[in-house]
C-alpha cells in the first residue's frame, strides 16, 4: 500500500526546537518530490515547500523562507520538516503529501502532525 | 507568485444539486490544476489533477474543466457525503499555491 506515516503530536514551549517526520512506503521514494503544507485551525491550505529526495534539492514558498527547514534521508524514505525556534503562530496541523511527476498534483497525503506551541 | 481565488467560499446546497465552484488563477497556469476534498479532521483527498483529469477512485459525479486562468468544479448530483471543503491547487510552479476554500454545507 503505497502511504505517508507522519509522526506523532508535539506540545512544544516558544523558543524550542522541533523536528517533525513523513515516512514512505508502497513507492519509489526517491522518485517523488514531498511537500509540506500548513493548515491552521479553521483556516485553509498554505503550500510551504518540497523537497526531491534524489537529490535533496528543495523549493520554499515565500511565506515559509528562513522560517522552516525540510530536508530527506532517502536511505530510511523519510522527509523532514524542522523548526529552529517555535513561535505561537507555528500552531498548526502539518501535512506532508507526494507529488506526481506527471503533473506535480499532490497525489497521496500523510494524515497529518498537529503542533502545539505554549508556554 | 501565483494568486488563486476560489469562489463562493461557501455554499449551501440540497442533496442532488448541481454545484459549481470556480477557481481563477492571476496568471496563465495552462491546465496546471487540481481539486481536492476536505472533510473535517481528515486529510484532503485529491479529486482531480490536470483540470480535468479524474482520480482513480474518485466518484464521476466530479468533473473539472478550464484552462489558463478560469477553472471550474462541479458536483453533478450532490451526495451527503460530498459535503466538506473542496481546495484548487495550481501546480504550474512554485509556490505550488492553493485557493482559499469553497465550503460546502447543507441546506
Amino acid at each position: 500500500e503505497v502511504q505517508l506515516v507522519q509522526s506523532g503530536a508535539e506540545v512544544k514551549k516558544p523558543g524550542e526546537s522541533l523536528r517533525i517526520s513523513c515516512k514512505g512506503s508502497g513507492f519509489s521514494f526517491s522518485s517523488y518530490w514531498i511537500n509540506w503544507v500548513r493548515q491552521k485551525p479553521g483556516k485553509g491550505l498554505e503550500w510551504m515547500g518540497r523537497i526531491d529526495p534524489s537529490d535533496s534539492n528543495t523549493n520554499y514558498s515565500p511565506s515559509f523562507q528562513g522560517h522552516v527547514t525540510i530536508s530527506v534521508d532517502k536511505s530510511i524514505s523519510t522527509a523532514y520538516l524542522q523548526w529552529s525556534s517555535l513561535k505561537a503562530s507555528d500552531i498548526a496541523m502539518y501535512y506532508c503529501a507526494r507529488e506526481s511527476p506527471h503533473r506535480y498534483q499532490l497525489d497521496v497525503w500523510g494524515k497529518g502532525t498537529t503542533v502545539i506551541v505554549s508556554s | 507568485d501565483i494568486q488563486m481565488t476560489q469562489s463562493p467560499s461557501s455554499l449551501s446546497a440540497s442533496i442532488g444539486d448541481r454545484v459549481t465552484i470556480t477557481c481563477r488563477a492571476s496568471q496563465n497556469i495552462i491546465t496546471f490544476l487540481n481539486w481536492y476534498q476536505q472533510k473535517p479532521g481528515r486529510a484532503p483527498n485529491l479529486l482531480i489533477y490536470a483540470a480535468s483529469s479524474l482520480q482513480s477512485g474518485v466518484p464521476s459525479r466530479f468533473s473539472g474543466s478550464g484552462s489558463e486562468t478560469d477553472f471550474t468544479l462541479t458536483i453533478s448530483s450532490l451526495q451527503p457525503e460530498d459535503f466538506a471543503t473542496y481546495y484548487c491547487q495550481q501546480s504550474y510552479s512554485p509556490p505550488l499555491s492553493f485557493g482559499g476554500g469553497t465550503k460546502v454545507e447543507i441546506k
